[in-house]
Parts: C-alpha cells; structure tokens; sequence
C-alpha cells in the first residue's frame, strides 16, 4: 500500500511567481490536511479538506494562498504571487475519516 | 489555543544510554496524542497514538506513555539508527494535530 505522494519534491519560485503543490493521499483515505514547517519552526496546522469540501482553512492565510481535494485527483494547495517568506517546506497528511494521520514528504518550496 | 512543549530542545546519549523525552500540553476535549519520528529532509513518521490516561505503547526500544498532563517517551538502549527529530502532537475536537516544536535526539556509537 502505497504511503502518501507529494510532487514535487523540490520547488523553487522567483518571487511573484506561482507554486502548485499536489498531494495523493494514501489509498482509502478521504481526509487530507496541510501543514507547513517553517526553518527552525515547527509543524503548523494550514487547512482541512475531504473530498470536494474545505472542512477547515483556519490555518491558511487569508490571501493568496488556496487549497482543493477534486472528487478525482490529488489535493492541491496553490500559492499566488509567491514572496521570501513562502519558502519552507509543506507537509500533506491524510487519514481514514478520523484518526491518525499519516504524512507524505513534503515538497520544499524556495522562493529566490 | 491547544499548547504543545517538548522538553528538551536536544539530548546527546551513548549508545545503551536509555533516557526519556517529555511532551506536556494543555488542549481543550483530548482526542488523541501523537508520536511522530522526523529524519532530515524527510516527513514525519508515525509512532504511536495514545487516547486515554495511563494508557502505554512499545515499539522495539521506544515506549510512550500518557497522563492527564503530559506524555513521555522512553528510549531503552538505544542505537545510532535512533537519532532522529522525535515530534508530539495533540488532537483536539477539530482534527487537526498541534505540534511541540521537537527533541532532536543524537546518539553517539
């Protein structure tokens, strides 16, 4: 059974710039969640989402950032315009309905 | 707001030095409390998940155990293999997991 899948794994953005970051969650799960880890910080909580519902963005920053889980296809969180202090590295976790989540590799976003 | 501190930031040990890490939160409706091992450059890695006080798990050297307040995580003897950035993580009603900002843990052959 194969873990969750983030692509890329590597990202790096001029500033201005869009940055695509998708997600498969593992087989079975319905439940995804971002999060981003900032240098020298720690895990923090983005947005929520089952399939074709935002269930909780309380973590996502009210402009440019936008995150999706089509009824087909991965999650993807979409940050516009990317500045500086976007680069970090985001974490997709997904799990069945509740319960413990399980997390891919993360993409490392480089905005120069 | 759910609060998360791992104690401490770092620990060196020899290898067969057995030590615990603690994890001490302060959440509203406990859903569940979460043991991640995070190596560089990598996601973090499911350990363990404790519901309930006095509640415990193994897994090969690593042991956590759980109380109203706080969580530790015992390593017995451990190897070089076991350095790593060990995370905890409390669930709250909402779903989502608050996390301690770490113990990185460093063992030396």
């Amino acid at each position: 059974n194969a873990g969750v899948m983030q692509n890329p794994r590597h990202l790096v953005r001029r500033r201005g710039q869009e940055a695509r970051l998708r997600c498969s969650p593992m087989k079975g799960h319905s439940h995804v969640y971002w999060y981003r880890q900032l240098p020298e910080e720690g895990l923090k909580f983005m947005v929520y989402l089952q399939k074709e519902n935002i269930i909780d963005e309380s973590g996502m920053p009210k402009e440019r950032f936008s995150a999706e889980f089509p009824k087909e296809g991965p999650s993807i969180l979409r940050i516009q315009q990317v500045v500086r202090g976007d680069s970090a590295a985001y974490f997709c976790a997904s799990s069945p309905r509740e319960g413990t989540q399980y997390f891919g590799p993360g993409t490392r976003l480089l905005v120069l | 707001e759910d609060q998360v501190t791992q104690s401490p930031e770092a620990l060196r040990l020899q290898e067969g030095e057995s030590s615990s890490l603690n994890c001490s939160y302060t959440v509203s409706g406990l859903r569940g409390l979460f043991w991640y091992r995070q190596d560089p450059g990598k996601g973090p890695e499911f350990l363990f998940t404790l519901y309930s006080a006095g509640e415990e798990k193994e897994k090969e050297r690593l042991k956590a155990t759980l109380t109203k307040k706080e969580s530790f995580l015992h390593i017995t003897a451990p190897k070089p293999e076991d350095s790593a950035t060990y995370l905890c993580a409390v669930q709250a009603e909402d779903y989502k997991l608050s996390f301690g900002a770490g113990t990185t843990v460093t063992v030396r052959a």
